[in-house]
């Protein structure tokens, strides 16, 4: 039962250009959506939130957009540098549990091409 | 200010066997999260452990188990070790639980 899913595995792009990676859910209780990012030999690392209050959520060149009806969310990364080449993965909870559990999506590898 | 650190790095087991893996939080945190991260999957979420209790609990068998030491820092233990275990194994540790989750470098567990 996959209740978050990245359905492409992999992204390039040129360097300069946008970087938009989706991810869909399925839980309608889902209500907190976090961004993280991963590089190899290393734990993710926090990117971005966002809460389902919002439908936008930007911090410098990463801007985080909800659409609940659709159950969809995408990450924007404005303009793309060689060093976002990572797996960047999804992750949804429910806040009202105040439990922190977190639900992954399989992961999107990017490369952004020089 | 030291963030989330994970023991050992690496780690080689049979079938079998039992393993101990270690968790620090990071300065402030109270409450530790386990994944566990399967090639080529997103981590997914095994027991996350406040106040040294079990809090909430993944999809895992009890073969997994785990303790919270007053520290807050924390162990997993999993006990008669299949080759299905072998997996990248990921700490993460929060205030109560709310808001983003700041992880370990994990351990890579490999089961012959």
């Amino acid at each position: 039962d996959q209740q978050v899913k990245q359905n492409s595995p992999s992204l390039s792009v040129q360097e300069g250009r946008i970087s938009i990676l989706n991810c869909d859910y399925t839980n309608s209780m889902f209500d907190y959506f976090l961004w993280y990012k991963k590089y190899p030999a290393e734990g993710p690392t926090f990117l971005i939130s966002i809460s389902s209050i919002k439908d936008k959520n930007e911090d410098g060149r990463f801007t985080v957009f909800l659409n609940k009806s659709a159950k969809h969310l995408s990450l924007h990364i404005v303009p793309s540098q060689p060093g976002d080449s990572a797996v960047y993965f999804c992750a949804a909870s429910v806040i009202p549990s105040n439990t922190g559990k977190l639900i992954f999506g399989q992961g999107t590898t990017l490369q952004v091409k020089p | 200010d030291a963030g989330v650190t994970q023991s050992p790095t690496h780690l080689i087991k049979t079938r079998g066997q039992q393993v101990t893996l270690r968790c620090s939080p990071k300065s402030g945190h109270d409450t530790v999260s386990w994944y566990q991260q399967a090639l080529g999957q997103g981590p997914q979420f095994i027991f996350q452990y406040y106040e040294e209790e079990e809090r909430q609990r993944g999809n895992f068998p009890d073969r997994f188990s785990g303790h919270q030491f007053p520290n807050y820092s924390s162990e997993l233990n999993v006990n008669a070790l299949l080759l299905g275990d072998s997996a990248l194994y990921l700490c993460a540790s929060s205030f109560r639980g709310i808001g983003e989750q700041f992880f370990g470098p994990g351990t890579r567990l490999t089961v012959l």
